[in-house]
């Protein structure tokens, strides 16, 4: 069965760094989307991204952050400078098609832990 | 705008006793609501999903849920609980919107008993 994959599962790194997370979407979805979950709080959007561009964006995708599709089949979450609160788990997701009745598929996430 | 609220961080059940976890919502349009489940370190599954039509939903698994607009609640059950029913699971709501971001609640953790 496709499934959203995403790398690393895990990483660690030090504040002020940049990190890239990565995300291989369903091969025939058009509808890609990041959600992150800091410990112990909700699943929050952080943007979704169709046809090359960001269609929607929460308030917390604030100018450190920024998506790419930079082949046919990555979706890339980056931020340029972390800070202690952008530990969290990140969520990818994909689906098919526009619409509120998409299911979205997500991956199992990439821990980040900012030190 | 919409929101989620999930009562109960966690439930507790014994095995074979009914499941209920309780969502609330609200939502400037006609929601589309949804029930994720949550394995450790595993992604989010869709276990059903409210659109139109029957307000009761069945899903994977043996879960069911029942959408009541005068009660904007969303809860999920199931009749006889699983040890491999223990699990974070989500409430969501759909956006006001054409897309699909996803408002969630803060989630659930279902503990099942021997």
């Amino acid at each position: 069965e496709p499934e959203v994959t995403q790398t690393p599962s895990h990483q660690v790194t030090q504040m002020g760094q940049e990190v890239i997370l990565r995300c291989v979407p369903i091969s025939n979805h058009l509808y890609f989307y990041w959600y992150r979950q800091i410990l112990g709080q909700k699943v929050e959007f952080l943007v979704s991204f169709y046809n090359n561009e960001i269609s929607e964006k929460s308030e917390i995708f604030d100018d450190q952050f920024s998506v790419e599709r930079p082949d046919g089949s990555n979706f890339t979450l980056k931020i340029r400078s972390t800070k202690l609160e952008d530990s969290a788990m990140y969520f990818c997701a994909s689906t098919p098609g526009q619409g509120r009745t998409g299911e979205l598929f997500f991956g199992e996430g990439s821990r980040l832990t900012v030190l | 705008a919409q929101s989620v609220t999930q009562l109960g961080s966690h439930v507790s059940v014994s095995e074979g006793a009914l499941v209920l976890l309780r969502c609330n919502y609200s939502s400037s349009v006609p929601p589309y609501l949804f029930w994720y489940v949550q394995y450790p370190n595993q992604g989010l599954q869709l276990l059903l999903k409210y659109t139109t039509g029957a307000t009761l939903v069945k899903g994977i698994n043996g879960f069911e849920a029942e959408f009541k607009k005068s009660e904007t609640s969303f809860h999920l059950t199931k009749p006889s609980a699983h040890m491999s029913d223990a699990a974070e699971y989500v409430c969501a709501v759909s956006g006001d919107n054409a897309g699909n971001m996803l408002t969630f609640g803060g989630g659930t953790r279902l503990m099942v008993k021997p």
